[in-house]
C-alpha cells in the first residue's frame, strides 16, 4: 500500500514564528487532506488539496502531485495552533480509504 | 448544517464485554467510514460504507468487530468481546461522493478496555 511520511515529527515554536510541515507520499493519489487534531482529540479539516495551492487565513498548503509531496505553511503561529497535524491520502488504486501519516506534533509556546 | 456526530464520546469497559459505537454522518452523505487510532499509533482505516453496503472492509482487524449501516443512515460498530488492544479512539467520517471528496470526521469515541 501507499506510504505516507510526515516531517518533522515534533516542532516547537515561539508564538509569532512561521513553520512548514511536509508530507511525502509514495504513489499517485486522488485525495490529500490536512487535519489538525486539537487537544480534545478532534480531527479538524484544514485542506482538501490533491494538487495546487490553497490558503485559509494564516494557513496555506501546496501539493505537487507529480513530485508526490505536500507542504503545510503556518504563519504567525498562535498557541491555539498547538496539536498534531496529520496528512492523509487516498491512493488512486485503493478506492477512497485514507492512509494517514504519523503526524507532526506542534507546540507553540507563548 | 450538523457535522458528523459520534456516541458515546467515551466508553470504559471490562475485557470480554461488548461495546457498540454509533456514528451519524452528515445528512445526505452516502459514504461513511470508520477509522481508529490505537496505542498512539497512526490513524488506520477500518471500513467504508456506500449507503447501506460495505464497499471496503479490508481494514477490519478480526471477526470481533461488526459494522452495520441499516437503511443507509447512521452506522454502528460493535466490538464483541472487547480485548485490551482494542483501546483507542474510533473515528467516523462521511463524504458525499466516492474517491474525490473531502472526508469530514466526527469527534471520535475514546474506548478504554480494562
Amino acid at each position: 500500500g501507499i506510504q505516507v511520511e510526515q516531517s518533522p515529527p515534533d516542532l516547537i515554536l515561539q508564538e509569532g514564528a512561521n513553520s512548514t510541515l511536509r508530507c511525502n507520499f509514495s504513489d499517485s493519489v486522488n485525495n490529500l487532506q490536512w487535519f489538525h487534531q486539537n487537544p480534545w482529540g478532534q480531527l479538524i479539516n484544514l485542506f482538501y488539496i490533491p494538487s495546487g495551492t490553497k490558503q485559509n487565513g494564516r494557513l496555506s498548503a501546496t501539493t505537487v502531485a507529480t513530485e508526490r509531496y505536500s507542504l503545510l505553511y503556518i504563519s504567525s503561529s498562535q498557541t491555539t495552533d498547538s496539536g498534531v497535524y496529520f496528512c492523509a491520502v487516498d491512493e488512486e488504486t485503493s478506492g477512497s480509504r485514507l492512509t494517514f501519516g504519523e503526524g507532526t506534533q506542534l507546540t507553540v509556546n507563548p | 448544517e450538523a457535522g458528523v456526530t459520534q456516541f458515546p464520546s467515551h466508553s470504559v469497559i471490562e475485557k470480554g464485554q461488548t461495546v457498540t459505537l454509533r456514528c451519524d454522518p452528515i445528512s445526505g452523505h452516502d459514504n461513511l467510514y470508520w477509522y481508529r487510532r490505537v496505542m498512539g499509533k497512526e490513524i488506520k482505516f477500518l471500513l467504508h460504507f456506500v449507503k447501506e453496503s460495505k464497499q471496503d472492509e479490508s481494514g477490519m482487524p478480526n471477526n470481533r468487530f461488526l459494522a452495520e449501516r441499516t437503511g443507509g443512515t447512521y452506522s454502528t460498530l460493535k466490538v464483541q468481546p472487547a480485548e485490551l488492544e482494542d483501546s483507542g479512539v474510533y473515528f467516523c467520517a462521511s463524504s458525499p461522493r466516492w474517491g474525490t471528496d473531502t472526508q469530514y470526521f466526527g469527534p471520535g469515541t475514546r474506548l478504554t478496555v480494562l
